[in-house]
């Protein structure tokens, strides 16, 4: 079962940042936390992930708190094109599952 | 562009027909995957194969059979579905052997009609 809560939909102006939360309470100490999205009739893009620091990709950036229940996705500059579902997972370890949740619809508009 | 290739893009079949959905990867990883989505819900796992064996089967119905002939590639082999069965039917691929750090990499599916 997916360990995650996420709202089920968010707006951002273009250009700003989007700030995507995570709730993931229950999670084991060496659990990663996961972030894809899904562009309305494509695969699933994986965006970035992390196991206790933040991390910073050319996508986006991850900030995990420090007792880790929860995470936040950064857009640093929304576009059009970021409209999508994002979603956050909590993979299990040693294991190659990777459960979806119901993901948070980010709408970006002009 | 994915890395991890889907054929094909659509697929219409009666609920009488055998057809095949196949994947194919050649990023070297170990894992690939069978996920099915229906439409506005999450993707749902279906199957995991690790080192060409099924290492998971989350319970899914005899009418679909995975198979997996090599490290590269993956089929999935459908028979007497029914049109419930109508979904988007996604690969992925990862490294392999429980490596949690490793992301999945997705294909863009393959849209199936069950008539």
């Amino acid at each position: 079962d997916a360990k995650t809560t996420q709202p089920p939909s968010m707006d951002c102006a273009e250009g700003r940042a989007a700030n995507l939360p995570c709730n993931h309470s229950t999670i084991s100490g060496n659990e990663y936390v996961y972030w894809y999205r899904q562009i309305h009739s494509q695969g699933p893009q994986y965006i970035i992930h992390g196991l206790k620091n933040n991390e910073t990709n050319e996508m986006a950036s991850l900030i995990i708190t420090e007792d880790r229940k929860s995470s936040t996705l950064i857009l640093p500059h929304a576009t059009l094109r970021d409209t999508a579902v994002y979603y956050c997972i909590v993979r299990e370890v040693n294991t190659d599952k990777l459960i979806f949740g119901t993901g948070t619809r980010l709408q970006v508009f002009p | 562009d994915t890395e991890v290739t889907q054929t094909p893009k659509h697929l219409v079949m009666g609920m009488t027909n055998k057809k095949s959905l196949k994947c194919e990867q050649h990023m070297g990883h170990r894992a690939m995957y069978w996920y099915k989505q229906k439409a506005k819900k999450p993707p749902e796992l279906m199957f995991v194969y690790s080192y060409e064996k099924l290492s998971i089967n989350e319970s899914v119905p005899s009418r679909f059979s995975p198979e997996c002939p090599n490290s590269s590639l993956l089929n999935l082999h459908l028979h007497a579905l029914q049109p419930e069965d109508s979904a988007l039917y996604l690969c992925a691929s990862s490294q392999g052997q429980g490596a949690s750090n490793s992301p999945l990499h997705f294909g863009n599916g393959t849209r199936l009609t069950v008539t």
